[in-house]
């Protein structure tokens, strides 16, 4: 069956380091969602792509989704310690249900 | 402006005890209603969803159940709660037939012990 696969599971970066995770999927999706999750939260929708390639940006997070629809990461520059959390991606499947990526942790030290 | 409500926020629970977790959904109308168990450190276990009411549809056989008696209302059960069990319960919604966004709810801290 379809799989999202994310990775890194974890990264650990210095304050102000970059960092960035990959989403993967082993067919190719309508859309695109990414979700944050803050520790002891819920999941936080943050942005969906659609468009093959397209690349959208949201302050230091930068989400592109590729040309085959398959694939998309999300780029933080220069993290925060409020960059703490998990990120999810997430694409559409048949039924109105969702695959959600198995997560990237992200841990942000000052 | 559409909320998400779940309750209660937090549950401690003995083994063979029954379960009864509710959500609603308040400012749309005929949501896309799900449930997600997500253990400790792990990712999103999609638990059943609904795209009415009445209508039930589940992904991992198990012996929790849902249930729809409202539009907006969404509701997880068992009869006799396992150790395994244990984990955040999250109930989401999308507009009906939509396959954008979803809305999640605050979660249910579940222990059983």
């Amino acid at each position: 069956g379809q799989q999202v696969m994310q990775i890194p599971q974890y990264q650990h970066v210095q304050e102000g380091e970059d960092f960035t995770t990959y989403c993967n999927s082993s067919t190719t999706l309508s859309n695109i969602q990414w979700y944050k999750q803050r520790p002891g939260g819920h999941p936080v929708f943050l942005i969906q792509l659609v468009k093959s390639g397209e690349v959208k940006k949201q302050k230091r997070l930068t989400f592109q989704f590729g040309e085959a629809k398959k694939n998309s990461s999300l780029h933080i520059t220069a993290t925060q310690t409020t960059d703490v959390g998990t990120y999810f991606c997430a694409g559409p499947r048949t039924g109105n249900q969702f695959y959600f990526g198995t997560g990237t942790s992200l841990t942000v030290i000052p | 402006s559409q909320t998400i409500h779940q309750w209660p926020a937090t549950l401690v629970q003995p083994v063979g005890s029954p379960l009864s977790l509710e959500c609603t959904v308040e400012g749309t109308s005929n949501p896309n209603l799900y449930w997600y168990r997500q253990a400790a450190g792990r990712g999103l276990q999609l638990l059943f969803y609904s795209v009415g009411i009445g209508q039930i549809s589940s992904e991992v056989p198990q012996n929790l159940s849902a249930s729809r008696p409202q539009d907006r209302q969404f509701i997880l059960s068992s009869k006799k709660l396992l150790l395994s069990d244990s984990g955040f319960y999250l109930c989401a919604w999308t507009g009906y037939g939509s396959t954008d966004t979803q809305y999640f709810g605050p979660g249910t801290r579940l222990t059983v012990l």
